[in-house]
C-alpha cells in the first residue's frame, strides 16, 4: 500500500536560516506529489505539486521541491525563512489512475521560526 | 470566488451523542472528500465523492459514520453514537479534475470535534 513518510516530527531554525523538510514515498508507481501548508486554524494550503519532467519544482512563498526517483523523496525547501513560514507542513501522494483520486498525506512536520 | 465551507467549526459532545458535519465546496468541483486529522497527525481519508456517487468510502467506520452528497454538490458527514476516539479535527476537501488545477485540494478550515 502507498505510504508517505515525514521522519521529522518537529524542526526548529532560525529566521534567514535554510530549510529542507524530508519526504519519503512508498508507492507502486512515481506517483504525483504535492505539499501542503497548515498555518493556526487554517484549512491546507497547496505550495507545490510534481507530476512529471523537471525534478525541481518551485511553489509560493520561495519554496522548492526536488524529486528523487531513486530515493523515492520529494524533500522541501527554501532558501531563507521567515517567522511567518511557522506552520505544519505536509507531504502528500496521488495517482489519477482511472477512477482511483485517492490521495495519501504524511503525519506533517511542525516548523517554527526563531528569531 | 468562495471557498471551501465548513460547518459547524466546533463542537463537543458526550459519548454516546450524535453530530453532523457539513460542507459547500467550490462551486463546480466535481470531486470531495472528507478527512479525519487526529491532533498532531495528518489528514486521514474517510470518503470521497465524485458528483453525487461515493468512490471511495473503504476508511468509513460504516457502523457509525455516514456521508451523502444527494445533489452533487453540499455534504453532510455524520457521526451517530461518538467515542472519546473520534476526537479530531473533520476537514472537507473539493477538487476539480481536469485543467491546469488538476490534482489540487482546496481544504475548508475544518470542523473540530471534542467527544469527552
Amino acid at each position: 500500500a502507498q505510504s508517505v513518510t515525514q521522519p521529522d516530527a518537529r524542526v526548529t531554525v532560525s529566521e534567514g536560516a535554510s530549510l529542507q523538510l524530508r519526504c519519503k514515498y512508498s508507492y507502486s508507481a512515481t506517483p504525483y506529489l504535492f505539499w501542503y501548508v497548515q498555518y493556526p486554524r487554517q484549512g491546507l494550503q497547496m505550495l507545490l505539486k510534481y507530476y512529471s519532467g523537471d525534478p525541481v519544482v518551485q511553489g509560493v512563498n520561495g519554496f522548492e521541491a526536488e524529486f528523487s526517483k531513486s530515493d523515492s523523496s520529494f524533500h522541501l525547501r527554501k532558501a531563507s525563512v521567515h517567522w511567518s513560514d511557522s506552520a505544519v507542513y505536509f507531504c502528500a501522494v496521488s495517482r489519477f489512475n482511472t477512477g482511483n483520486y485517492k490521495y495519501v498525506f504524511g503525519a506533517g512536520t511542525r516548523l517554527k521560526v526563531i528569531a | 470566488e468562495a471557498g471551501v465551507t465548513q460547518s459547524p467549526r466546533y463542537a463537543v459532545l458526550q459519548e454516546g451523542q450524535a453530530v453532523s458535519f457539513w460542507c459547500d465546496p467550490i462551486s463546480g468541483h466535481d470531486t470531495l472528500y472528507w478527512y479525519q486529522q487526529p491532533r498532531d497527525q495528518g489528514p486521514q481519508l474517510l470518503v470521497y465523492f465524485r458528483d453525487e456517487a461515493v468512490i471511495d468510502n473503504s476508511q468509513l467506520p460504516s457502523d457509525r459514520f455516514s456521508a451523502v452528497r444527494p445533489k452533487g454538490t453540499n455534504s453532510t458527514l455524520k457521526i451517530q453514537s461518538a467515542k472519546q476516539g473520534d476526537t479530531a479535527t473533520y476537514l472537507c476537501a473539493s477538487s476539480l479534475l481536469g485543467g491546469f488545477n488538476t490534482g489540487q485540494l482546496y481544504f475548508g478550515e475544518g470542523s473540530k470535534l471534542t467527544v469527552l
